[in-house]
């Protein structure tokens, strides 16, 4: 069965803490593998993608990670803002096409100053 | 930017109405989607669309239908709005052949009483 599964569940750090994301999954085919961010209230952001062929992939202060043959990915975050704080969701997308993805139920950060 | 709007931020209906949501964007995206979102269960498809006229059950399509008439819009109907069916809706499109990114609109909270 396709899974994506993250952790942890939820975190809290410290403003200027960096922190890492979890994310494994169990998807054949694999196409992409994409972190949104969903901030409360709002929908998600798409933050970065990767490719079967990516192993790396940043966006300012977020940098994601891509193991495609232990099939995981970790989305790190550098110096953390306030702002930071939302939800992170972890995508697999099963063939090309944007039909056939497959959701992480998300991590919940939480940057306190 | 892409700008995926959803017709309300907060809807609050009776166990039986009817009820419409509508979904609208702007970049001319092939594919549309319905997504419900539960605290626990991550996002969920219920239909999508790939073209004016079309529909595709997603995972969890029971108690609801959908409408597209025009490539633009895309409506979620709930025939007879049950509490189980409270949750936040999330609207998304994307362009075929582009990396399948879907952007979101901010979403819906529908609460059933």
């Amino acid at each position: 069965k396709n899974q994506v599964e993250q952790s942890p569940q939820s975190l809290i750090i410290l403003e200027g803490k960096n922190c890492t994301l979890q994310c494994n999954y169990t998807v054949s085919p694999f196409s992409n593998l994409r972190w949104y961010k969903q901030d409360t209230g709002r929908g998600p952001v798409s933050l970065t993608i990767m490719t079967f062929s990516e192993n790396t992939k940043s966006n300012g202060r977020y940098t994601a990670t891509l193991d495609a043959d232990t099939k995981q990915s970790s989305l790190h975050i550098t110096a953390s803002q306030l702002s930071d704080s939302a939800s992170y969701i972890c995508v697999v997308s099963a063939i090309p096409g944007g039909t056939a993805l497959i959701f992480g139920k998300g991590t919940t950060l939480s940057v306190s100053s | 930017d892409v700008k995926v709007t959803q017709s309300s931020r907060y809807l609050v209906k009776r166990t039986g109405e009817k009820v419409f949501l509508e979904c609208v964007q702007d970049m001319d995206h092939e594919n549309m989607f319905w997504y419900r979102q539960d605290p626990g269960l991550g996002l969920r498809l219920i239909y999508f669309s790939y073209d004016v006229k079309m529909k595709e059950k997603g995972d969890i399509p029971e108690g609801y239908s959908v409408s597209r008439e025009k490539k633009e819009r895309f409506s979620l109907i709930l025939e007879s709005a049950s509490t189980n069916q409270t949750s936040m809706y999330l609207c998304a499109s994307s362009m075929t052949g582009k990396g399948d990114t879907q952007y979101f609109g901010p979403g819906t909270r529908l609460t059933v009483l």
